[in-house]
């Protein structure tokens, strides 16, 4: 089966500082992906998916920003981040074989103080 | 109202106890169920998918009523390895999940 690596695993930013998460997957070509975002105590919000290289879409506008720049990797990126963009980043795919079962990676925990 | 919602919990169970929790959805057209296990500050899991017919994985039962629109998940003879964080995960035949805000288990000694 596929696996989705980010990194990094925890960071403690300062407001108004950028940010970069970067998550990969192995195993499969071409996959959807998606980044997360799930606030302490929270359920998961969707915040971008792409479907090919360059292709993303946005599900709530924010101060985040995402890009695709291979087939395998994600990036979520902010230029000023502020403190409520604190939590746990996931990315995920949907299982590789088809159906509609979805797999994330390790996550990323952000602190913005 | 949320799309997918779940019992607020959290659950304090005993070893040995049988838990249910629930979950309603708002989308007639919701077309895929799971539930997710998550473990703290970790990623969720999959735990099982849930059938129209119901299924069973060991100590884990699913079941899936369309015509209300709920799923369940019942665990017999808690673990103390079953404390954590329960995801319900509604998918729509375009492909869109959207996860309930889950419930928390801890079971004790």
């Amino acid at each position: 089966s596929q696996t989705i690596h980010q990194w990094p695993a925890t960071l403690v930013q300062p407001v108004g500082s950028p940010l970069s998460l970067e998550c990969t997957v192995e195993g499969t070509s071409n996959p959807n992906l998606y980044w997360y975002r799930q606030a302490a105590g929270r359920g998961l919000q969707l915040l971008f998916y792409s479907v090919g290289i360059g292709q993303i879409s946005s599900e709530v506008p924010q101060n985040l920003s995402a890009s695709r720049p291979q087939d395998r990797q994600f990036i979520l990126s902010s230029k000023k981040l502020l403190l409520s963009d604190s939590g746990f980043y996931l990315c995920a795919s949907p299982d590789r074989r088809g159906g509609n079962t979805i797999y994330f990676g390790e996550g990323s925990w952000l602190t913005v103080v | 109202r949320k799309e997918v919602e779940q019992d607020p919990g959290p659950f304090n169970v005993p070893e040995g106890a049988t838990v249910a929790f629930n979950c309603t959805y708002s989308n007639s057209a919701s077309q895929s169920f799971f539930w997710y296990r998550q473990d703290c500050r970790k990623e969720p899991k999959l735990l099982m998918s849930v059938y129209s017919s119901g299924n069973e994985d060991g100590r884990f039962t699913a079941q899936l009523n369309r015509a209300s629109q709920y799923i369940s998940l019942l665990i017999r003879d808690s673990k103390l390895s079953d404390s954590a964080t329960y995801l319900c995960v509604v998918n729509t035949n375009a492909g869109k999940s959207t996860f309930g805000d889950g419930t928390t288990l801890t079971v004790k000694p």
